[in-house]
């Protein structure tokens, strides 16, 4: 299986501050027809999951531009510009390119 | 706008079996592939396997083959997953999610296995 590995595992940011987490895959996740399946989520406290980010660098609808997504290959990072009190919580990677899919082990964002 | 509803909380004893359900609405449900996410309490998220409504083809965790069955109702726009032979492992909260990215996702079914 794919195995994703988030860094760092929480993380301690300021109102306003700026967050960055880590995705590294064990495999490449381009898939054979050229795309890459690397999605983010965030997790509030006590909700489902809500997805953020897909195909690497795509922001889902309604999703503000503070939100960024880069990345190939293997490596991924997600950026969180001047975070704000209801970014608070658990961020996963996601992989859907290979069977079966795999998420990341999760960063918990806290404020300092 | 599109919704997914999950069944209730469930209690059931070790060895028991149990079904759980998601009814979509606000989209056509045989356009999409249906995930099913197990969340262990206080970890992270697993990928159980997926149902695509218009064929009722499946694609399987290997961990889980055995353990849940996919299965779906057209007429009413329901998904539904059961596990079978329950152990204290089972014991999560359940997610079905829209398949794709999953930018849709349930509000969770949280089972509990306990005598």
């Amino acid at each position: 299986d794919v195995v994703l590995t988030q860094t760092p595992v929480s993380l301690l940011i300021s109102l306003g501050g700026q967050a960055s987490i880590s995705c590294r895959s064990s495999q490449s996740l381009v898939h054979s027809n050229g795309n890459t399946y690397l999605h983010w989520y965030l997790q509030k406290p006590g909700q489902s999951p809500q997805l953020l980010i897909y195909q690497v660098s795509n922001r889902f609808s309604g999703i503000p531009d503070r939100f960024s997504g880069s990345g190939s290959g293997t490596d991924f990072t997600l950026k969180i510009s001047r975070v704000e009190p209801e970014d608070l919580g658990v961020y996963y990677c996601l992989q859907r390119t290979h069977n079966p899919r795999t998420f990341g082990g999760g960063t918990k964002l806290e404020l300092k | 706008q599109v919704k997914l509803l999950q069944s209730g909380a469930a209690l059931v004893k070790p060895g028991a079996s149990v079904k759980m359900s998601c009814k979509a609405s606000g989209y056509t449900f045989t356009d999409y592939w249906v995930s099913w996410v197990k969340q262990s309490h206080g970890k992270s998220l697993e990928w159980i396997g997926e149902i695509y409504p218009n064929s009722g083809a499946t694609n399987f965790n290997e961990k889980f083959k055995g353990k849940a069955t996919l299965t779906v109702d057209k007429s009413t726009s329901t998904a539904y997953m059961e596990l079978s032979r329950l152990t204290s492992e089972d014991s999560a909260i359940y997610y079905c999610t829209r398949g794709g990215p999953g930018a849709y996702w349930g509000q969770g079914t949280l089972v509990t296995v306990s005598s």
